[in-house]
């Protein structure tokens, strides 16, 4: 079942702050996060494993709560190259396959 | 990092005709891989699940005759789009993880074009 996302769409001023969120009504063991700028493939950023930690590198990061099923993508003092599709993709167990949220348009203007 | 290659990154055919995807992995083996259809402006749809020496695993919905996957070896899926048709065209894209790792590294996907 494709989880949810929210927003669909936001537009940001560099140096904003942003937050891009993802459910789902069914138990998971991980939630992916990937960037796909326009016409190229999607990029991992991070994975978060059922277990509640928060992630991240640089001024992106995540965390995944776990008794709700319901993971969230930070984005802070954002810049120009962070604009694209975020897509969170959530598993059901170990390897699973990964399914796919609709997707957050994130662009970044000066 | 590991690499996914994916070839051709652009392809026209006419309707009627067959059209193969090759997904290869270029610095790890992969036992799965996956295949995913991508129209505009949409999400990844994920379509199969392709097992090395082994049936591939079609989502609901995917036609197992149409959308034929080979996976012959540990680093080569293909995807072959038979008796191709306009509502075809899309974005067709495969990843497969390295071993040990959890996320995945996507091919560079390719734009099919069936006219």
């Amino acid at each position: 079942q494709q989880p949810v996302q929210s927003p669909q769409a936001v537009i940001l001023r560099e140096g904003e702050d942003a937050v891009i969120n993802c459910s789902s009504s069914k138990a998971l063991y991980s939630v992916h996060w990937y960037r796909q700028k326009h016409g190229e493939a999607p990029v991992f950023l991070m994975i978060l494993l059922k277990g509640g930690e928060q992630k991240g590198h640089d001024k992106i990061s995540a965390s995944f709560n776990e008794k709700k099923q319901q993971s969230s993508l930070y984005l802070t003092a954002s810049q120009l190259s962070y604009s694209g599709t975020y897509f969170c993709g959530t598993e059901m167990t170990s390897y699973d396959k990964v399914i796919f949220g609709p997707g957050t348009s994130l662009s970044v203007i000066p | 990092g590991a690499v996914v290659s994916q070839h051709p990154s652009r392809v026209i055919c006419k309707s009627g005709t067959s059209v193969k995807i090759e997904c290869r992995s270029l610095d790890f083996q992969a036992t799965t891989m996956f295949w995913y259809r991508q129209f505009p402006k949409q999400s990844l749809m994920l379509m199969a699940t392709s097992n090395e020496g082994s049936k591939a695993t079609y989502e609901q919905g995917v036609e197992k005759d149409k959308f034929l996957i080979n996976h012959a070896s540990l680093t080569l899926s293909t995807l072959t789009v038979t008796s191709a048709h306009p509502e075809d065209s899309s974005f067709y894209i495969c990843s497969a993880r390295e071993p040990g790792q959890h996320g995945y590294t996507f091919g560079s996907g390719t734009r099919l074009t069936v006219v």
